[in-house]
């Protein structure tokens, strides 16, 4: 069955810190890859994805990712965080063929980002 | 642009009831997508529709069900609830004529308890 993996179900980070929030697929097919933010009480917002082209793609509020095809990887990095970043991460799967559509999500990662 | 919309934002159910959820999408997408976020189970794909037609649907039982109607909004339906029903079911949408890896735009939810 195809899963995604989001290694850590917390992240504390001092502000103005970097961070790098993991994730890994389950699959040797093409995939599209997504990551998005959740605050409290609020549905997801979509900070970025990866389509297809450069490894390195860039979001907003200042996060990237990287795409590692060969490790089935899409970290999520930010080099300085603020406390507004303190939120629910999900990192999401689309798998292209099998007409599914639907998004695979990780578990989320809750980053706590501390003063 | 107005963005995803859904209402109510709460509904309270007692067990045995039939709840109705429903959802707007952004003008212009023709796809919806019905999430459900339970605790401790993450986000979990419920169902697609795209130009009126359900499409897939995830690992549900069938009192779970919904629409798509002309103008592309949409509503969950959810048949003898149960408590574990309780959950925040969030609705996305996206523009399905580009193919696979649209993104896709999620509303607020509607926050189903059930008593």
């Amino acid at each position: 069955a195809q899963s995604v993996t989001q290694l850590d179900s917390q992240v504390p980070v001092f502000e103005e810190a970097p961070v790098e929030l993991r994730c890994n697929y389950s699959s040797s097919v093409s995939v599209y890859l997504f990551w998005y933010v959740q605050y409290p009480n609020q549905g997801l917002q979509l900070l970025l994805k990866y389509l297809s082209g450069s490894t390195l793609v860039k979001g907003i509020n200042g996060f990237e990712a990287e795409f590692n095809k060969s490790q089935t990887s899409f970290h999520l990095r930010k080099p300085s965080v603020h406390i507004s970043d303190t939120a629910e991460y999900f990192c999401a799967v689309q798998y292209s063929g099998g007409g599914a559509d639907g998004l695979t999500f990780g578990k989320g990662t809750h980053l706590i980002i501390q003063p | 642009e107005a963005g995803v919309t859904q209402s109510p934002t709460h509904l309270i159910k007692t067990r045995g009831q039939q709840a109705t959820l429903r959802c707007s999408p952004i003008s212009g997408h023709t796809s919806v997508y019905w999430y459900q976020q339970a605790l401790g189970l993450g986000l979990q794909f419920l169902l697609w529709y795209d130009e009126g037609e359900e499409r897939n649907r995830g690992n549900f039982p069938p009192r779970f069900s919904g629409r798509q109607f002309p103008n592309y909004s949409s509503e969950l339906n959810v048949n003898a609830l149960e408590l574990e029903d309780s959950a925040l079911y969030l609705c996305a949408s996206s523009y399905r004529g580009g193919g696979l890896g649209q993104p896709q735009h999620f509303g607020d939810g509607t926050r189903l308890s059930i008593l």
